[in-house]
């Protein structure tokens, strides 16, 4: 079974603070993708690597940044966090010329204080 | 107009009932569709996947595409407490492996018993 995993379920954060969130998906995907997720706007892509340093800008790069180093790890960073930024996070990934079967991580709530 | 559009519910029926989830879309160059399961706390999953038009039939679920009305639906037979979920539908244009998927705002079903 693909398994796609993010470092924490839970997270806390102060206005201002540096935030790494961390995803590591074990199906060695070319494609990796991040993004937040909100009552009443749905599902919005950030950011997303169809390989190793490669990063293409989703609907909404705006405050984040992303790395990916290492093919089965795709980091989103908040440079300095801020209260709009209090969401859903979602890591997804999927392979190469397997369009439909895009796995999700369980998903971080990301909560700026 | 957002390129995807999905009533967000929230949707109530009793066990047993045929529920019919749908999405509009405005591109027509959309060609693969899916639809994917998102239970409270946790990442979506794919649940069904259709390329062009037409019927896809998995068990009590069904699929359905119609490209000239850039409308898809996804109907569950005999729905179950269990089938309570948010059901997000998603498409994109092309298998090439740089292209994400657009995403509605998922329908939110509640089956009740």
């Amino acid at each position: 079974d693909v398994k796609v995993t993010q470092s924490s379920r839970y997270l806390v954060k102060r206005t201002g603070e540096k935030v790494f969130l961390e995803c590591v998906q074990d199906m060695d995907h070319e494609n990796m993708f991040w993004y937040r997720q909100d009552p009443g706007l749905g599902l919005r892509l950030i950011y997303f690597s169809y390989d190793v340093k490669m990063k293409e800008k989703g609907d909404i790069p705006e405050g984040y940044s992303v790395s990916r180093e290492k093919k089965e790890r795709f980091s989103l960073i908040l440079e300095s966090a801020s209260t709009n930024q209090t969401s859903m996070y979602l890591c997804a990934s999927r392979d190469r010329g397997s369009l439909n079967e895009q796995f999700f991580g369980p998903g971080t709530r990301l909560t700026v204080l | 107009q957002k390129e995807v559009e999905q009533d967000p519910g929230p949707l109530s029926v009793p066990e047993g009932a045929i529920v019919s989830l749908n999405c509009t879309y405005s591109n027509s160059a959309f060609q693969y569709f899916m639809w994917y399961r998102q239970y409270s706390r946790k990442g979506p999953e794919l649940l069904m996947y259709t390329y062009s038009s037409g019927n896809k039939e998995d068990g009590r679920f069904t699929a359905q595409v119609d490209k000239s009305s850039k409308y898809i639906s996804l109907f569950i037979r005999d729905s179950q407490p269990s089938d309570s979920a948010t059901y997000l539908c998603a498409m994109t244009k092309n298998s090439n492996s740089g292209y994400a998927l657009n995403f509605g705002k998922g329908t939110s079903l509640l089956v009740t018993p």
